[in-house]
C-alpha cells in the first residue's frame, strides 16, 4: 500500500458512541494533520502534529481528541459528538510544502 | 480574521473556452497552493507557489501568484471535459516552519461542457 490511507471510509455513529478514525500514511513524512470538510463550507484545519507533537489545534472542541503514536500514524478519537460533526474527515501529510491528502472518512452523526 | 475567497464559486464553461479563477486572501502569505478534487474523491495537489511574481504550468492549467495584491490566479486553456471537478487555492500560514498551517478557500466548482 502506498500514500495516504485511511480507514474506515465511511462511518455512522450515535451521539453517545465512541469511535476512532485511523490515518497511516507510507511516505516517510514527519507532519501529519486532520482536517474537515462540510458541505458548503471551506476545508478546516483542525490538529497538526510533527514528529509526533501537536503543534496546531485549531480550537477544535473537546470531543474530538487526536492520538500520534509515531509519524506514520493518526488517530481521531470521536465521543458524544453532535450532529453538525457529520463531514468528510481528510487526513493529510508533509514532508516539505506539499500535503497528501488521503480518501477521507465519510462520518454521520445520527 | 483571515479570508479566502475564490470567484466564481461555479464555473460551467465549453470546451476550448478559455477562463480565469481567482483566489483573493487577507492577510501576508508568500506561500499559496491549488488543489483539485473530484467528486467523492480526495484532493490532489496542482501547484505551490512560493514567491511573489510566481507561475507554473502544467497541461492547460497555469497559475500564478502576486503577494502584492494578494491574489492568485488559475488560468484554464482550451478546457476539456476532463478538468471538470472543484479547484481550492490554500493560503500557508505556517511561515516556512516545518509544517503548514493552510487556510483554504471555498472552492470553484467547473463544469466543463462538450
Amino acid at each position: 500500500e502506498t500514500g495516504v490511507t485511511q480507514t474506515p471510509r465511511h462511518l455512522v455513529m450515535g451521539m453517545t458512541n465512541k469511535k476512532s478514525l485511523k490515518c497511516e500514511q507510507h511516505l516517510g513524512h514527519n507532519a501529519m494533520y486532520w482536517y474537515k470538510q462540510s458541505a458548503k463550507k471551506p476545508l478546516e484545519l483542525m490538529f497538526v502534529y510533527n514528529f509526533k507533537e501537536q503543534t496546531e489545534n485549531n480550537s477544535v472542541p473537546s470531543r474530538f481528541s487526536p492520538e500520534c503514536p509515531n509519524s506514520s500514524h493518526l488517530f481521531l478519537h470521536l465521543h458524544t459528538l453532535q450532529p453538525e460533526d457529520s463531514a468528510l474527515y481528510l487526513c493529510a501529510s508533509s514532508h516539505g510544502q506539499v500535503e497528501y491528502f488521503g480518501p477521507g472518512t465519510r462520518l454521520l452523526v445520527l | 480574521e483571515l479570508k479566502v475567497e475564490q470567484n466564481p464559486l461555479f464555473l460551467s464553461m465549453q470546451e476550448g473556452k478559455n477562463y480565469t479563477i481567482y483566489c483573493n486572501y487577507s492577510t501576508t502569505s508568500d506561500r499559496l497552493y491549488w488543489y483539485r478534487q473530484d467528486p467523492g474523491k480526495s484532493l490532489e495537489s496542482l501547484f505551490v507557489l512560493l514567491s511573489n511574481g510566481a507561475v507554473k504550468q502544467e497541461g492547460r492549467l497555469m497559475a500564478s501568484l502576486d503577494t502584492k495584491a494578494r491574489l492568485s490566479t488559475l488560468h484554464i486553456t482550451a478546457a476539456v471535459h476532463d478538468l471538470s471537478a472543484t479547484y481550492f487555492c490554500a493560503v500557508d500560514l505556517g511561515y516556512g516552519g516545518a509544517t503548514n498551517k493552510l487556510i483554504f478557500g471555498t472552492g470553484t466548482l467547473l463544469a466543463v461542457q462538450p
